[in-house]
């Protein structure tokens, strides 16, 4: 079946450095979206992007959803203490409609 | 609204041992679904429904049973629980088969010993 490839796998970062993180897949995705999972929580849908190319911000979050609609990128700017979480990426391609979810990218900030 | 709500937050099962998580959402939505979340992995769909009275298997259904008597609850059915299931469950929620916003409940620490 489709699988995705989240990388990193987690990163250790200062208060104020920028951050970035992507998803790829062997198959096409139509969908794709990033989560935020803090401690203890559910995930929290941050970024849906429905068009190959597709270049979406939401504050200091950008995410693009690749040409090749085979990978997609989560940039966040200027970290601050709260961006703590796991990120996931997720494909909706043909199997039905359902997302297939990334390995997730534990972030770390230091303030 | 209370959005996706799920019980218990925390149980300890002995192997062999059953039980029912549960799943509630007040927002009418048709479709709902059951994830596991294991250390270090993504969210592994277990079954959905795509209203009252319909459901599926998804990707990791081997040792579990749902059912969607009504759109608002959708339990989850362990019934011989196994090591191997210790895992956090979420449930989740959207209008529409996997189009964007999924609304996720809280999750249900689960660990069988």
């Amino acid at each position: 079946g489709q699988q995705l490839n989240q990388s990193p796998q987690s990163m250790f970062i200062q208060e104020g450095e920028d951050v970035s993180m992507n998803c790829t897949s062997s198959s096409i995705f139509n969908t794709w979206l990033w989560y935020k999972q803090d401690p203890g929580e559910g995930p929290v849908l941050l970024i849906a992007l429905y068009k190959a190319g597709e270049l979406t911000s939401n504050g200091r979050l950008t995410a693009q959803f690749g040409i090749t609609r085979k990978d997609s990128f989560l940039n966040i700017s200027a970290s601050i203490p709260s961006d703590v979480g796991i990120y996931f990426c997720a494909g909706q391609g043909n199997q039905g409609g359902k997302l297939i979810f990334g390995q997730g990218t534990e972030l770390s900030v230091k303030p | 609204n209370a959005g996706v709500t799920q019980t218990p937050k925390f149980r300890i099962l002995k192997i062999g041992q059953s039980m029912t998580l549960q799943c509630a959402q007040d927002m009418n939505h048709n479709y709902m679904y059951w994830y596991r979340q294991d250390p270090g992995m993504g969210l592994k769909l277990i079954y959905y429904s795509v209203g009252a009275g319909i459901t599926d298997k998804g990707e990791v259904p081997n040792g579990y049973n749902v059912s969607r008597s009504t759109t608002e609850d959708f339990p989850l059915r362990l019934e011989l629980a196994a090591p191997s299931q210790t895992s956090v469950y979420f449930c989740a929620s959207s209008w529409r088969l996997g189009l964007k916003e999924q609304y996720f409940g809280p999750g249900t620490r689960l660990t069988v010993t």
